[in-house]
């Protein structure tokens, strides 16, 4: 079974620092990744996605995959008491191309304290 | 701007009820999702459509059905209420066919079961 796998926390970081949030799959044919932040009682919004190994940065955000590693990590720069929420990474495989299927982590709750 | 719309934030019912839960999308998608969340368990995929009268089991479909006859309209439907059937129901929509495209995710329907 494919899997997504993310630890659930709480991760907390005072603010101002960098909050680091990290996700691995299972399924080496995944081909695009995705970041969401759910505010509690929200649903999910997305805030990155990257398909390429490396780093891409939006703002305070810096997503990074490793495909060899099975690996992709969130950064958030300058933590602000607004990121508190719960962050769910997604995976989509090759095969789901056409489906739009993904495969969610089950989300890391970050913390970030004034 | 895309929109997901569902039709109830909140609602309760009783065991044994028939529940309807409605989505609709005004992006022109062929898929849609249903997925249940409920803590410490993450996002779990209950059924998907690719076309209308099209359906396809997720991960959890059991006391689940489904209905698309139309195709911005996708509907859950709880044939015989239960309580363990208490969570909080999203509703999502992706673009098909490109990898970067992701999931947009309506408001949320807070079910609760009595």
């Amino acid at each position: 079974q494919k899997e997504v796998e993310q630890n659930s926390g709480p991760l907390s970081v005072p603010e101002g620092a960098i909050a680091s949030l990290n996700c691995t799959y299972s399924d080496r044919g995944s081909q695009s990744f995705f970041w969401y932040r759910q505010y509690s009682g929200k649903s999910p919004e997305l805030i990155m996605f990257i398909y390429s190994n490396g780093d891409k940065e939006d703002g305070r955000f810096t997503a990074q995959l490793n495909k060899a590693s099975q690996y992709v990590s969130l950064l958030i720069r300058d933590s602000q008491p607004s990121d508190s929420a719960t962050y769910l990474c997604a995976v989509k495989s090759d095969g789901s191309s056409n489906t739009g299927k993904l495969i969610f982590g089950q989300g890391t709750t970050l913390q970030v304290k004034p | 701007d895309v929109k997901v719309t569902q039709s109830s934030r909140y609602l309760v019912k009783r065991t044994g009820e028939k529940v309807f839960l409605e989505c609709v999308q005004d992006m022109d998608h062929e898929n849609m999702f249903w997925y249940r969340q409920d803590p410490g368990l993450g996002l779990r995929l209950i059924y998907f459509s690719y076309d209308v009268k099209m359906k396809e089991k997720g991960d959890i479909p059991e006391g689940y059905s489904v209905s698309r006859e139309k195709k911005e309209r996708f509907s859950l439907i709880l044939e015989s209420a239960s309580t363990n059937q208490t969570s909080m129901y999203l509703c999502a929509s992706p673009p098909a066919s490109s990898s970067t495209d992701t999931q947009y995710f309506g408001p949320g329907t807070r079910l609760t079961v009595l």
